[in-house]
């Protein structure tokens, strides 16, 4: 069964620092891969997707990430967090059973990021 | 482009009631998927819907429907309703043709 792990529940990091969020899929063929943020009491905005192509995906807010397979990682990376960024973050693989890009979306338990001034 | 709505955002409901809740995609947006969020299992996918059908289904109890209208609206509705329920319930539009999802900013039920 397909399913996303995130082994991080929290992480703290002072503002300024860089960071780096661990994302890892259970998939068997080629995954379509997401990562959301959201912060309290907001839903979910998507920060960047992977579908195919380039492996080392850019987003938004300055946010990368990159999709290795033969490590079955999708790791989210930003290089200079802002205290802004503190928020809960989601990752996400497409369930399909068409094996195709729709379907829908299996997450990870998330990774709360607090943010030391 | 306004985005995805979900009305109420707040709802205080008792067991053995009954609930609808309400989401209006994106403008354009033909598909609506609905999520439920709890502090132990995490987001867990309920259904979708696509042109006024349901194209999939996630694990839950036959309490939790769903249906979509022409106008790709939709609403969801549990009944009899469990402690257990109480969630944030996060609705999703997309166009069919692409998997990028946009939430909406959800409905919190609380279940006394």
């Amino acid at each position: 069964a397909q399913s996303v792990t995130q082994p991080d529940i929290h992480i703290t990091v002072s503002e300024g620092a860089s960071l780096e969020l661990r994302c890892n899929y259970s998939y068997g063929a080629t995954p379509y891969l997401f990562w959301y943020v959201q912060s309290p009491g907001q839903g979910l905005q998507l920060l960047l997707k992977y579908f195919s192509g380039d492996t080392l995906v850019q987003g938004i807010k300055g946010f990368e990430a990159e999709f290795k397979r033969s490590q079955s990682s999708f790791n989210l990376r930003k290089p200079s967090v802002h205290w802004s960024d503190a928020a809960e973050y989601f990752c996400a693989v497409v369930h399909s059973n068409y094996g195709g890009s729709q379907g829908n979306l299996i997450f990870g338990k998330g990774t709360k990021l607090s943010v030391k001034p | 482009k306004a985005g995805v709505t979900q009305t109420p955002r707040y709802l205080i409901k008792t067991r053995g009631q009954q609930v609808t809740l309400s989401c209006s995609p994106i403008s354009g947006h033909r598909s609506v998927s609905w999520y439920q969020q709890t502090p132990g299992q995490g987001l867990q996918f309920l259904f979708e819907y696509f042109s006024e059908t349901q194209r999939n289904k996630g694990n839950f109890p036959g309490r939790f429907s769903g249906r979509q209208f022409s106008n790709s609206r939709s609403e969801m509705n549990v009944s009899t309703l469990e402690l257990g329920d109480s969630a944030l319930y996060l609705c999703a539009s997309s166009l069919r043709q692409s998997n990028e999802q946009f939430f909406g900013p959800g409905t919190r039920l609380t279940v006394l």
